[in-house]
């Protein structure tokens, strides 16, 4: 099974209020990842887990956070929305390496208003 | 900041024509690369991958790599309907991975 699911598939939320999103995946990948997608703009790398160390890109540190209880879950989490955050997020999974295939969900379709 | 850049933005092709795309990143840092489809409302998925110099054929895809100019194209012979698509590059080195925007293709009937 190489499937990666996220839940919910659209999330609308308030300006202002939290936001958490679920990935999840059973193929044992040690590592997993978070995109932000918008409309004709490429998938932005936010933060991904190599096993239970995370890594947040510089220029989204402090707006995203993120846990990864177990191997196959992991969440994104937004404290504060703000109109910006509209966008697909997108969850995927790999095995350790570079040369490794990254499998995605079916991303999370968020609307702030 | 390292960028990957397609072109073209979009194309279309007839069905049964050739469709070229192309990706070039701007980080010398780069190890592999990647090709990946999206179709119209479902996730992107794994086309074809290179991770050295030349040249790569599955079935009716080809992907050419130059890790001198860091440069890699995609060329679908015998374009089909089913492969209108978004396709997406992506580059990555150590555990960056960078994607580019995107090409849209369609193929017309």
């Amino acid at each position: 099974d190489t499937t990666v699911k996220q839940n919910p598939r659209y999330k609308l939320a308030r300006v202002g209020k939290p936001v958490n999103l679920i990935c999840s995946q059973t193929m044992n990948h040690d590592t997993m990842y978070w995109y932000q997608k918008k409309p004709n703009q490429a998938p932005k790398l936010l933060l991904f887990y190599y096993d239970k160390i995370l890594n947040r890109e510089a220029d989204t540190f402090e707006k995203f956070q993120s846990s990864r209880p177990n191997n196959s879950f992991c969440s994104l989490y937004i404290g504060s929305a703000g109109l910006e955050y509209s966008a697909m997020y997108l969850c995927a999974s790999s095995r350790t390496g570079g040369d490794a295939e990254q499998f995605f969900g079916p991303g999370t379709r968020l609307t702030v208003l | 900041q390292q960028k990957v850049q397609q072109s073209p933005e979009s194309l279309i092709v007839p069905e049964g024509g050739m469709a070229s795309l192309n990706c070039t990143s701007s980080d010398r840092n780069v190890d592999y690369f990647w090709w990946y489809r999206q179709h119209s409302g479902k996730s992107p998925k794994m086309l074809m991958s290179i991770f050295s110099n030349g040249e790569k054929e599955e079935g009716r895809f080809t992907v050419h790599l130059n890790k001198a100019s860091l440069h890699t194209s995609l060329h679908i012979r015998d374009s089909q309907p089913s492969d209108s698509a978004l396709y997406l590059c992506a580059a990555t080195g150590g555990y960056k991975v960078v994607f580019g925007s995107g090409t849209r293709l369609l193929v017309s009937p």
